[in-house]
């Protein structure tokens, strides 16, 4: 299993762009980059997934470069509800072990 | 649309004691199954996975046990409970091997 590397944490202001980087030196072939969002006391929920260039949905933004050693989760205009831990995961095509690490913890300022 | 339910919702239990917490998912069939464990400021752990009924796959020795007696009935379970097995326990789904998984609302237990 590839393992992640993310910051620890991050602060922002509403109304700001984030962008959350994350590192997979070993990410393989067959592997693809999911991210989540977890709340307190909540289970995580699926943001966005890709394996490589550029995806887009309607919440996030992900951009993964041609070696794909990194990957960045874009938000756009972050509100205050935007807090919350970001979980960058790499996972292996028809593997059913997820591995999450520690995550990012996103705090939105007013 | 699919859905999926973890319960108790809360749980308080002394060392020692019996557990059973219970997930089912509604609106697929035959999805794989998944039990992690959080602790307080940390990731989740992969516990168990099942991609069938009485398939389970173990991912970390301990003191806990999973069961599917069902299609869509996912149980987590243990005789005597540790301290250290209070946490934040999440159930989730997923189509198939690899594929995006949904999590539960979680259960938190506390074990005094």
């Amino acid at each position: 299993l590839a393992k992640t590397t993310q910051p620890i944490s991050m602060d922002s202001y509403e109304g700001q762009e984030v962008n959350i980087t994350c590192s997979h030196n070993n990410i393989a072939t067959n592997d693809y980059i999911t991210w989540y969002q977890q709340f307190p006391s909540q289970g995580p929920r699926f943001i966005i997934q890709g394996y490589k260039t550029k995806v887009t949905n309607e919440v996030a933004s992900l951009f993964i470069p041609a070696d794909r050693k990194s990957s960045t989760l874009s938000l756009p205009r972050v509100s205050l509800s935007d807090t919350a831990v970001y979980y960058c995961l790499v996972v292996e095509y028809n593997f059913n072990k997820f591995y999450f690490g520690s995550g990012t913890k996103l705090n939105v300022k007013p | 649309s699919q859905t999926i339910h973890q319960w108790p919702a809360t749980l308080v239990q002394p060392v020692g004691s019996p557990l059973s917490l219970e997930c089912t998912v509604e609106g697929t069939s035959n999805p794989n199954l998944y039990w992690y464990r959080q602790a307080a400021g940390r990731g989740l752990q992969l516990l168990f996975y099942s991609v069938g009924i009485g398939q389970i796959s173990s991912e970390v020795p301990q003191n806990l046990s999973a069961s599917r007696p069902q299609d869509r009935q996912f149980i987590l379970s243990s005789k005597k409970l540790l301290l250290s097995d209070s946490g934040f326990y999440l159930c989730a789904w997923s189509v198939g091997q690899g594929e995006t998984q949904y999590f539960g609302p979680g259960t938190r237990l506390l074990v005094l």
